[in-house]
């Protein structure tokens, strides 16, 4: 069964601090992997995309590191921020066009001044 | 970057009337838009996959009957909540796939309906 997991479901941190979120999962075969922001109220707002041979991809302060032989994907938030206050959505798409999508419950953070 | 936009943002209807809401690539062709919905402090729930000039696909739970989705063109969808009850109250996400780059699908800003 196709499952997309991450952890923590929540988290608190001080603003300055790092942070590494975690994503799991068992979506076969695999295509790509996105991780994405959504502020309360808002849509999603992609982050990254890896595809099976990236290893890693920055966008700013935020940093992904995907293991395709693990299935395994983190989100690295760097100096955090009030504004990185947010969920974070992975989401793993499987197919050979990357059709079928499988969104994570995503990880709460909530960044404390 | 690609922008998807949602109208309207938020509204407020009777339970038993119909809500449309739009939304529409700015910027970009949209072969496929997907509509989702979204509880408090739950992920999003893919509702249906429109391809344009083609009936929706929804998935499984989701009355067909009950949400009406139309992709008349490249850049804009349609969804129609009819009949809506206070159990349809929800936040709407649309999103679109550019036709030239499968992978990445970019959000609109949602729809908040509350239905009273």
């Amino acid at each position: 069964k196709n499952q997309v997991e991450q952890s923590p479901q929540s988290l608190i941190i001080l603003e300055g601090k790092n942070c590494t979120l975690q994503c799991n999962y068992t979506v076969s075969p695999f295509s790509n992997l996105r991780w994405y922001k959504q502020d309360t109220g808002r849509g999603p707002v992609s982050l990254t995309i890896m595809t099976f041979s990236e290893n890693t991809k920055s966008n700013g302060r935020y940093t992904a590191t995907l293991d395709a032989d693990t299935k395994q994907s983190s989100l690295h938030i760097t100096a955090s921020q009030l504004s990185d206050s947010a969920s974070y959505i992975c989401v793993v798409s499987a197919g050979g066009g990357g059709f079928k999508t499988i969104f994570g419950a995503g990880t709460r953070l909530f960044v404390k001044a | 970057g690609a922008v998807v936009s949602q109208h309207p943002s938020w509204v407020i209807c009777k339970s038993g009337t119909s809500v449309k809401i739009e939304c529409r690539s700015l910027d970009f062709q949209a072969t496929t838009m997907f509509w989702y919905r979204q509880f408090p402090k739950q992920s999003l729930m893919l509702m249906a996959t429109s391809n344009e000039g083609s009936k929706a696909t929804y998935e499984q739970g989701v009355e067909k009957d009950k949400f009406l989705i139309n992709h008349a063109s490249l850049t804009l969808s349609t969804l129609t909540v009819t009949s809506a009850h206070p159990e349809d109250s929800s936040f709407y996400i649309c999103s679109a796939r550019e036709s030239s780059y499968l992978y990445e699908q970019y959000f609109g800003p949602g729809t908040r309906l509350t239905v009273t």
